[in-house]
């Protein structure tokens, strides 16, 4: 079984400020976990994505993620917001022995204000 | 160029009539899926296959159908027995376990 949990279904900063996108899971096996983006009435769009190997992520347009086992945590950060980054962002997780069905949170909305 | 692609963009139906959503992928992807989506909420699964001729219903499967007769094309129909069909629906392939290639949706609109 596997599941997401995204805390926080709206988030807002300012512009140049820290973008931190909250998401735990579980998972009863090595999880692969996921972060995409979603425009207004557009698909989504992978940012990035954590298989094995290094726990800290790089993704598209300046965001990371960080891979915490101890705390089944993998949030999203960016280190200064761009007004174009305003979007709603979902978390998902797979097991790659679940045939590949990801499992994905309910999103977060992110804000960026001028 | 590889990509999954959904047609059409935006569709409008009468109430009691069966729509049928086409998908289609040339990323030699294995495993297929739709998701509905409403405002506000996240994704929804709908129906998912992982090979051909093969498929499984997701969390939301009641008034849908699909067909897998081809590994590149996975189409929807919603038919009239779905109560509330109005809402985005998106179309995804993978291979198994990694990440998802979406469609750009489609828009049904029933009245």
């Amino acid at each position: 079984a596997q599941s997401v949990t995204q805390l926080g279904s709206h988030v807002s900063v300012s512009e140049g400020a820290l973008v931190l996108l909250r998401c735990n899971y579980s998972s009863s096996v090595p999880p692969y976990l996921f972060w995409y983006v979603q425009y207004p009435n557009q698909g989504l769009q992978l940012l990035l994505k954590y298989t094995t190997g290094a726990t800290l992520v790089k993704g598209i347009n300046g965001f990371e993620a960080e891979f915490k086992k101890s705390e089944t945590s993998f949030h999203l950060t960016k280190p200064s917001a761009h007004m174009s980054d305003a979007a709603e962002y979902f978390c998902a997780v797979s097991g790659n022995t679940n045939a590949g069905k990801s499992t994905f949170g309910d999103g977060t909305t992110l804000t960026v204000k001028p | 160029d590889g990509g999954i692609t959904q047609s059409p963009k935006y569709l409008f139906r009468k109430e009691g009539q069966n729509v049928t959503l086409s998908c289609e992928q040339n990323l030699n992807h294995d495993a297929m899926y739709w998701y509905r989506q409403d405002p506000g909420q996240g994704l929804r699964l709908i129906y998912y296959s992982q090979i051909v001729n093969d498929f499984q219903k997701g969390d939301i499967a009641e008034g849908y159908s699909v067909s897998r007769e081809k590994k590149e094309s996975f189409p929807l129909t919603v038919t009239s027995a779905q109560k509330n069909p109005t809402a985005f629906y998106l179309c995804a392939s993978s291979m198994l376990g990694d990440e998802q290639y979406f469609g750009p949706g489609t828009r049904l609109t029933v009245t």
